[in-house]
């Protein structure tokens, strides 16, 4: 089965433009979760959908970045305006359900912004 | 809130024994898990401990002790395909789909 999978990998943009990255989580998979490695710190939280819900969106750090999940497969996650502090790996990841281990990552999208 | 501390970096031989420690501040607990990251690739998911005392999987081992908050993985036998960032995360209790990740711990393998 296809894991989960990102686009783009890496992402080169100035400050104050916009991006949009996407995610692709395993079939089937109900629950897709953002997550954000900045500046080699912990990784951490932005937001969980159940399909196209937001269940949880206490980690998005402020309003400039939209998270999305029509028809509950694909997900969005748009950054406008994109500033510098911006920078970092994001990373999506997906579930069936309520594993207690944890979930199956993709490789993650490597924004920089200049 | 929750918080985990873990080594920032770790450097052994190959053949050697490392082992990652983790101490947690949490207000609730579901278990601790373990995650492998090579430079670029997804995390991946590596162990879980629920209850007290040692997990083995192959070369690693993940341990856990509740009274101590306190965790640690250890991996043996290391190889160069071990270079990697390890982290302990555990799960927030409100708010189930969301896990807290330690900084993670750069673990250096050289010849």
């Amino acid at each position: 089965e296809a894991g989960v999978t990102q686009f783009p990998s890496h992402s080169v943009i100035e400050k104050g433009q916009t991006v949009t990255l996407r995610c692709d989580p395993i079939s089937g998979h109900d629950n897709l979760y953002w997550y954000r490695r900045v500046m080699g710190k912990e990784i951490k939280f932005l937001l969980h959908f159940v399909k196209e819900s937001k269940q949880d969106e206490s980690g998005m750090p402020n309003n400039r970045f939209l998270a999305e999940r029509t028809g509950g497969t694909y997900s969005t996650l748009k950054v406008q305006p994109a500033e510098l502090e911006d920078s970092g790996v994001y990373f999506c990841a997906s579930s069936l359900g309520t594993e207690l281990y944890g979930y199956t990552f993709g490789s993650g999208t490597r924004l920089t912004v200049v | 809130g929750q918080s985990l501390e873990q080594p920032s970096e770790v450097t052994a031989v190959e053949g050697a024994i490392v082992q990652i420690n983790c101490t947690y501040q949490t207000s609730g607990f579901y278990g601790l898990s373990w995650y492998q990251q090579h430079d670029g690739g997804a995390p991946t998911f590596l162990s879980y401990n629920a209850l007290d005392g040692l997990e083995e999987t192959g070369r690693f081992s993940s341990f856990l002790s509740r009274s101590d908050s306190y965790g640690y993985l250890l991996l043996q036998e290391l190889q160069m395909k071990d270079s990697a960032s390890y982290f302990c995360a555990v799960r927030d209790l409100k708010s189930w789909g969301k896990f807290q990740f330690g900084a993670g711990t750069q673990v250096v393998v050289t010849p």
